[in-house]
């Protein structure tokens, strides 16, 4: 079956710009997960979606962060304005269900560089 | 609130010897605990996971991770390191209520030596 998959694979921005991320999750999953993690650090849980219900987004910096899974399917997370500090590779995973505990598969991750 | 610590950001081995990765937990509640790797520009790979009943778990290509409560401990463990096990290695926790939110140890670097 096919992985999450991810674009870009890499970005580079200035500050005070935008920039957006998609995830195409394993067809069939319903829980779809955005981790954000910094270089020499473990992945941080940014957004949890059920379906395309929010159930975790207590970490999500939402003066500039925002997320969204139309349709339960495919996900779009955008950073607006970018700053230095959200350089980082973000990662997209999903599992079947929210059961616990379920195993997320993780998609390549897109490279953010922010300038 | 759970955590993890993973003792030693890098460690290097020689081709055939142990590996050994140490973690230990801190929860509150019965642990769920997983064992990550991510290769250089992938994403991250389950290797193994302990939920309940037997203690000492098996995962893919070798590995296995023993839970013991009274150390508050997951070590991963394999008994002879191949160049092809260089990568990251992340321990994870999560419990019953929240299952499915991990949180995630700071990782460790295994290099292999010919």
């Amino acid at each position: 079956e096919a992985g999450v998959a991810q674009s870009p694979r890499y970005k580079i921005i200035e500050k005070r710009q935008s920039v957006a991320f998609w995830c195409n999750p394993i067809s069939g999953h319903a829980t779809l997960y955005w981790y954000q993690q910094i270089l020499g650090q473990g992945p941080k849980l940014l957004i949890q979606f059920q379906n395309n219900g929010v159930v975790d987004d207590s970490q999500l910096p939402k003066d500039r962060f925002s997320a969204e899974r139309l349709k339960g399917v495919d996900s779009t997370l955008k950073i607006q304005p970018a700053k230095l500090e959200d350089s980082a590779v973000y990662l997209c995973a999903s599992s079947l269900a929210r059961l616990a505990p379920d195993t997320q598969y993780f998609g390549p991750g897109t490279r953010l560089t922010v300038l | 609130a759970q955590s993890v610590t993973q003792l030693g950001s890098h460690v290097s081995v020689s081709e055939g010897a142990l590996v050994l990765l140490r973690c230990n937990y801190s929860s509150s509640v019965p642990p769920y605990l997983f064992w990550y790797v991510q290769y250089p520009n992938q994403g991250l790979q389950l290797l193994l996971k302990y939920t309940t009943g037997a203690t000492l778990v098996k995962g893919i290509n070798g590995f296995e991770a023993e839970f013991k409560k009274s150390e508050t401990s997951f070590h991963l463990t394999k008994p002879s390191a191949h160049m092809s096990d260089a990568a990251e290695y992340f321990c994870a926790v999560s419990h019953g209520s929240s299952a499915s939110k991990i949180i995630f140890g700071s990782g460790t670097r295994l290099s292999i030596r010919p």
